[in-house]
């Protein structure tokens, strides 16, 4: 199998803190992971690409003091939302991309719903 | 740039039917890969099917199929038998280069009726 897990599901904050949600491949080896955000019956839309053991590249538009990533090993990713806002509120992806063998393919979180209050 | 698209915005069909979901790509790139995937009302993103652009071979997955033209760079997905359980919102999405980063066509919504 190709599971990719997310915590929390869901989060609500108040404006002002931060929000960190996690990313973690279960059973296999990701050097590299993605993360998206999503809006209502929209497509998803690329924030930024991590690679372990460097910095995340972001998609031009994001900003990166914003939405802070750290890829620390080959299993685990993290999307830090510092000083979220209402505008912030969204529904957040993260996807791995699986080496070797079927590494063309991308296997994706269950979402993270964040509502900022 | 590469760019997905994908024309039908939703569709319905009904319960054992047959249904095909259209989606055509532009690209320079001469290997690559295709894919379709669908996200229930749950959001869970589900892969559907995938295609590797240098094998000629149609894939399969028991009842998504998928008919690659790659000359007019088309991709559809055809569900037989069409279930209660496929009603979903589905993704075509292209990838190539050494970032392997998706482009996403903007979903077909799917629902199966009863």
């Amino acid at each position: 199998g190709a599971v990719v897990s997310q915590h929390p599901s869901r989060v609500i904050c108040k404006s002002g803190t931060s929000v960190k949600i996690e990313c973690r491949s279960l059973d296999f080896q990701a050097t590299t992971m993605f993360w998206y955000r999503q809006f209502p019956k929209q497509s998803l839309m690329l924030m930024a690409t991590s690679n372990e053991g460097s910095k995340a590249t972001y998609e031009q538009g994001v900003e990166k003091d914003k939405f802070l990533i750290n890829h620390a090993s080959l299993t685990l990713s993290t999307l830090t939302v510092t000083s979220a806002h209402p505008e912030d509120s969204s529904f957040y992806i993260c996807s791995a991309r699986r080496s070797g063998g079927l590494g063309e393919t991308q296997y994706f979180g269950p979402g993270t719903r964040l509502l900022v209050l | 740039a590469q760019t997905v698209t994908q024309s039908q915005p939703e569709m319905s069909v009904q319960e054992a039917e047959t249904v095909t979901l259209s989606c055509t790509y532009d690209t320079s790139e001469n290997n690559y890969y295709l894919f379709w995937y669908k996200q229930p009302p749950s959001r869970q993103m589900i892969l559907v099917i995938r295609q590797e652009a240098y094998k000629q071979q149609n894939a399969t997955e028991n009842r998504f199929s998928v008919n690659f033209q790659k000359a007019a760079k088309s991709f559809s997905l055809k569900i037989s038998d069409s279930q209660l359980g496929d009603t979903a919102m589905y993704f075509c999405a292209y990838s190539a280069g050494n970032n392997r980063k998706l482009i996403w066509g903007l979903g077909t919504s799917l629902a199966v009726n009863p």
